[in-house]
Order: C-alpha cells, then structure tokens, then sequence
C-alpha cells in the first residue's frame, strides 16, 4: 500500500546546529505535505506545509524541501534549540493523513 | 484562540467497560478528524466527519468502536465495551472544509489518555 514513513527513528544534534529530518512518500498523487511536532504529553503541532507546486518553503527557523522526482521531504531547522526536542512528523494529502511513527529530536545543550 | 478541547485527559477503566471520549473542535472548522496513537503503529486515522456528516470510517477497528458528531461544536468516540488492546492516547484534530477547501492543516487537541485494564 501506499505510505508514508521516515528514515531515521532518531536524531541527536548540538544545540546551536542545524538539523534535517528526512520523509519518503510514495504517493505521486499526493498534492499537499505537512510537517508536525509533537511534544511529551501533547498533540501535534502544525509546524509548516508545501503544496506540490513548490520545491521549497521557509518558516521562522524552519525551511520545507519538496523532491517529487524521488518522493521525497526533508524538514531543516536552523539552530537548533532545547525547545525543539520532539518529535516529528510528515503527513501528506490527499490520502487520509497517514503519519509516519515519527522521528524523535534530542537537542543536546 | 481556543484550540480544539479533549475530555476528559486521561481516563482509567476496567475491560468491559463503556468508555465515551469528547471533543470540542475549533469555531468555523468543518472537518473534524479521530486518531489513535500507540508505540506501535503510530498515529492512525480512525474516522472523519465533514460538516457534521461521517465521510470515512475505515479505520474504525470493529464494531465496538463507533463515533458522533450531533452539531458542529461537538464530537464523541465511543467503545464499547472496552478491552485492554484499546489502550492508546486518542486524538481528535479539526480543520477548515476539506470539501470545498482541500489542502488545510488539522490542528490537534492534546488528546485522551486510555488505559483500559
């Protein structure tokens, strides 16, 4: 079936650098991608999204790379702060919101 | 803004048991969604209403499991009874109309903690 799922379960990195967290689709239909963030104890957070029409798309600290050729997401967040330990998750559209089991961010101080 | 409001947080019953879980979804979204997630399998879509009216329920697991939306600020997912492997944090998330404005994020309450023994 189709789906989506991410590379690495985990993902340490120094407080200060930057970090990418990678996602493969594997629905050439699929129009829209969401990143999210879930933090301990809460539900996911919309962090930023990017329609099939773009290739990439920045946030504050966050930037959203889109590789249709390769079905491929990447989430990059610059700095990386003790505030962004979660995990994430990429969602992609139209298919009912499959989420991945995420990729959890540890942020070293 | 409110966010969308889950009731009650955390709930603790033994297997057999009617277990009613609650949402409030954001003012003015249409499409309201239920997930489950365990260690195990992740987040899962279990069903999604659009204006009150459920659209898909193929993730509903069985027949015990069954959900409402009687108005627009208002939504439950039931199980009963209840069993142990229906141990999970549930979700609800709302967004604008899926419908008529496709692309939107859901916005995620903070989810009802199940334990069922």
């Amino acid at each position: 079936g189709e789906s989506v799922g991410l590379h690495l379960p985990t993902l340490s990195v120094q407080e200060g650098d930057n970090s990418i967290i990678n996602c493969a689709y594997s629905n050439s239909a699929s129009d829209y991608f969401i990143w999210y963030k879930q933090e301990s104890g809460k539900g996911p957070q919309f962090i930023i999204d990017i329609r099939s029409n773009m290739d990439k798309r920045q946030g504050q600290r966050v930037t959203v790379l889109l590789n249709k050729t390769v079905k491929h997401l990447s989430l990059q967040i610059a700095a990386t702060q003790p505030g962004d330990s979660a995990v994430y998750f990429c969602a992609e559209n139209p298919l009912q919101f499959y989420f991945g089991t995420g990729t959890s961010l540890t942020v070293i101080p | 803004d409110a966010g969308v409001i889950q009731s009650p947080r955390h709930e603790v019953t033994e297997m057999g048991q009617e277990v009613t879980l609650r949402c409030k979804p954001i003012s003015g979204h249409n499409s309201l969604f239920w997930y489950r997630q365990t260690m195990m399998r992740g987040l899962e879509l279990l069903i999604y209403f659009n204006n009150n009216v459920p659209i898909d329920d193929s993730g509903m697991p069985e027949d015990r499991f069954s959900a409402k939306m009687p108005n627009a600020s208002f939504s439950t997912l039931k199980i009963q009874p209840s069993e142990p492997r229906d141990s999970a944090v549930y979700f609800c998330a709302s967004s604008r109309d899926r419908q008529t404005r496709a692309n939107q994020p859901q916005h995620f309450g903070d989810g009802t903690r199940l334990s069922i023994l």
